[in-house]
């Protein structure tokens, strides 16, 4: 069945450090999307990533989708405390009218001040 | 903002008893999930259900699991005999179409003992 990897599993930073996380899956997907989940919390919808090579900023995070559509990545530049957290991607590949999102393991983001 | 609610946020319950975890998706989504963590790891997907049946189901989702959605609002999950390697985080999910993003739950977090 379809897999999504997604590495580092973990990574410690500065505060102010730049971060990224890579994302890939054994299969072309429809689209790719990213979650936050805060340590106790549940995870949080960032951005949706459809066409091959896109790239979407929001703030100081930037994502991009793969042209072959089989990888992504997150990068945060100038890392805070409040970026703590893990970061999914989560991998969509839909026919007909259903799929389901595949998580990665995702990446354990933590900031030292 | 609308929410996807989760009830009840924690439960405990012995080793082969019964336990129905409840969620009310957003009101205007039509797709709903099931998804498990067991604690520190990934995001597992369970079940997928659209039009009062189920859509897709994980190996994870076998005889032991049920869903509902008995009533315009609620939407449910039954593990008919529990078991240790149960114990996880359980969140529901929904969306209004099949490749948007989900919301997710607070969660339930069970405890089998």
């Amino acid at each position: 069945g379809q897999q999504v990897m997604q590495i580092p599993q973990y990574q410690h930073v500065q505060e102010g450090e730049d971060f990224t996380t890579y994302c890939n899956s054994s299969t072309t997907l429809s689209n790719i999307q990213w979650y936050k989940q805060r340590p106790g919390g549940h995870p949080v919808f960032l951005i949706q990533l459809v066409k091959s090579g896109e790239v979407k900023k929001q703030k100081r995070l930037t994502f991009q989708f793969g042209e072959a559509k089989k990888n992504s990545s997150l990068h945060i530049t100038a890392t805070q405390t409040t970026d703590v957290g893990t970061y999914f991607c989560a991998g969509l590949n839909y026919g007909g009218s259903q799929g389901n999102l595949i998580f990665g393991k995702g990446t354990k983001l933590s900031v030292k001040p | 903002e609308p929410e996807v609610t989760q009830t009840p946020s924690h439960q405990v319950t012995q080793m082969g008893q019964e336990v129905i975890l409840r969620c009310v998706p957003i009101s205007n989504h039509l797709y709903f999930y099931w998804y498990r963590q067991i604690l520190g790891q990934k995001v597992e997907f369970l079940v997928s259900f659209y039009n009062n049946e189920i859509s897709e189901k994980s190996e994870i989702f076998d005889d032991q699991f049920s869903v509902e959605r008995p009533d315009g609002s609620n939407f449910t999950l039954k593990i008919r005999s529990t078991k240790l390697e149960d114990s996880a985080m359980y969140f529901c999910a929904s969306s209004n179409r099949s490749w948007n993003s989900y919301t997710f739950g607070s969660g339930t977090r069970l405890t089998v003992v």
